[in-house]
């Protein structure tokens, strides 16, 4: 079945520390999006990817870092310069140039300890 | 600056009741207007609008634009335990990722 994957649901960090969060599809979407939603806050864009090899900032990128470097896959990186970074983590893709329906994968949920 | 604004944030009916949810938008190249349902993870696709005055329905679930007042509305009968969520809206402008609300947080009592 076609779908998103993220992974891990759950991840623990120390203050200080990188972590990587995945998210893959399998849909053949050109394009993948990496929101965070706190309670209350909805979700937020951190960053985008319409295309392999390139990425935009969003509206809440510092901190984060992300790569494309295949179609299928878009990792976020976590930063220590990120200073709240508990959260709820969301990835998407969708279609270019479509009239904007996403497909989220399941979420990770960061805990900062 | 894109903006999405859902009214209320939070609302606690008991089953049964009708409730009305409120997103209104402020974009500068309208493309779409879509509604999603997030129970614990992962947002799920309820409706996407396009079109003013055409309503969209799935069971107790419908829906409607008005591109003119730039609002949509999203309407659930005879609320049912199950239909507590957090429902987001989120507008669409084109080349553009989704630009969501907050939400709205319905719990429904039994």
């Amino acid at each position: 079945d076609g779908g998103i994957t993220q992974s891990p649901k759950y991840l623990f960090r120390k203050e200080g520390q990188n972590v990587t969060l995945s998210c893959e599809q399998n849909l053949n979407h050109d394009a993948m999006y990496w929101y965070r939603q706190d309670p209350g806050q909805g979700l937020r864009l951190i960053y985008y990817s319409q295309i392999v090899n390139d990425f935009q900032k969003g509206d809440i990128a510092e901190g984060y870092s992300v790569s494309r470097e295949k179609k299928e896959s878009f990792p976020l990186t976590v930063t220590s310069a990120q200073k709240n970074p508990t959260a709820f983590y969301l990835c998407a893709s969708s279609i270019t140039g479509s009239t904007g329906g996403y497909t989220f994968g399941s979420g990770t949920r960061l805990t900062v300890v | 600056e894109d903006k999405v604004v859902q009214s209320p944030l939070s609302l606690v009916v008991h089953e049964g009741d009708t409730v009305t949810l409120n997103c209104s938008y402020e974009v500068t190249n309208f493309r779409s207007l879509l509604w999603y349902k997030q129970e614990k993870k992962a947002p799920t696709f309820l409706f996407m609008l396009t079109s003013s005055g055409i309503e969209k329905k799935s069971g107790r679930l419908s829906s409607i634009l008005d591109k003119k007042e730039l609002f949509s509305i999203l309407n659930i009968t005879a609320t049912q335990t199950g239909d507590s969520a957090v429902y987001l809206c989120a507008v669409y402008s084109g080349n553009t990722p989704l630009v969501f609300g907050k939400g709205t947080r319905l719990s429904v009592i039994a």
